[in-house]
């Protein structure tokens, strides 16, 4: 089985342009996680998508959005981007949710210039 | 916020001995896994243990779990270098994590050959 697939995996921005980041989960999983990792703040939960609907949503402001697709891929999208979302965004798939074990992509990491 | 905790925030040992590391939540939980994660990449899922679990065992790891003083650990036994890397406890609390896992800080764990 093929594991969970991030793109792109290096992104370079600059301040104020928005970006989009794309996460193919892994085959029969219907639930998509999005984490952002930092030196500071470590990994915070950004939100979770299951069949196509946003299930939970943790503490980011409106700028940070995302979707799912019917073939459950998931897409965030991180607006107007500031110099803090610099990070190492993780998305993580599972069948039903983060009760059970969590497979992670490898990562894009997005610089913010 | 930070639900879990690890300790300490690095380790440094040889190749052979054993690691330990701990991890403090606060509030009551379903399950609690631990991750590794090497240098800027995904996690990996190591262990998950339940609420009911006291102990847990996969290969040279060793997870406990004390429900009464809200902690854990997780043990590697004869060490390896390619051991090396990040390792985070996340917890599944019962109420109000609306569905996601909270991970702690992380310790980083160098094994010198």
């Amino acid at each position: 089985k093929a594991g969970v697939t991030q793109t792109p995996r290096y992104l370079i921005k600059t301040r104020g342009q928005q970006v989009t980041l794309s996460c193919s989960p892994i085959s029969g999983h219907r639930s998509v996680s999005w984490y952002q990792q930092t030196p500071g703040q470590g990994l915070q939960f950004l939100f979770e998508y299951f069949s196509e609907t946003q299930r939970n949503k943790g503490n980011f402001p409106g700028r940070f959005s995302g979707r799912q697709f019917s073939n459950s891929r998931s897409e965030m999208n991180v607006s107007t981007l500031e110099l803090g979302d610099s990070a190492l965004y993780l998305c993580a798939s599972s069948h039903s949710g983060g009760a059970n074990e969590q497979f992670f992509g490898p990562g894009t990491r997005l610089t913010v210039l | 916020s930070q639900q879990g905790e690890e300790d300490p925030q690095a380790l440094s040992i040889q190749e052979g001995e054993n690691a330990t590391m701990n991890c403090s939540y606060k509030t009551s939980i379903n399950n609690l896994q631990w991750y590794r994660q090497n240098s800027g990449r995904g996690l990996v899922h190591l262990i998950l243990i339940r609420s009911n679990e006291r102990e847990k065992h996969s290969g040279r790891l060793r997870v406990t779990l004390d429900t009464s003083k809200k902690s854990s650990s997780l043990l590697i036994t004869a060490s390896r270098a390619a051991d090396t890397a990040s390792y985070f406890c996340a917890t599944m609390p019962r109420l109000g994590s609306q569905g996601n896992l909270i991970f702690g800080k992380g310790t980083k764990l160098s094994v010198k050959p």
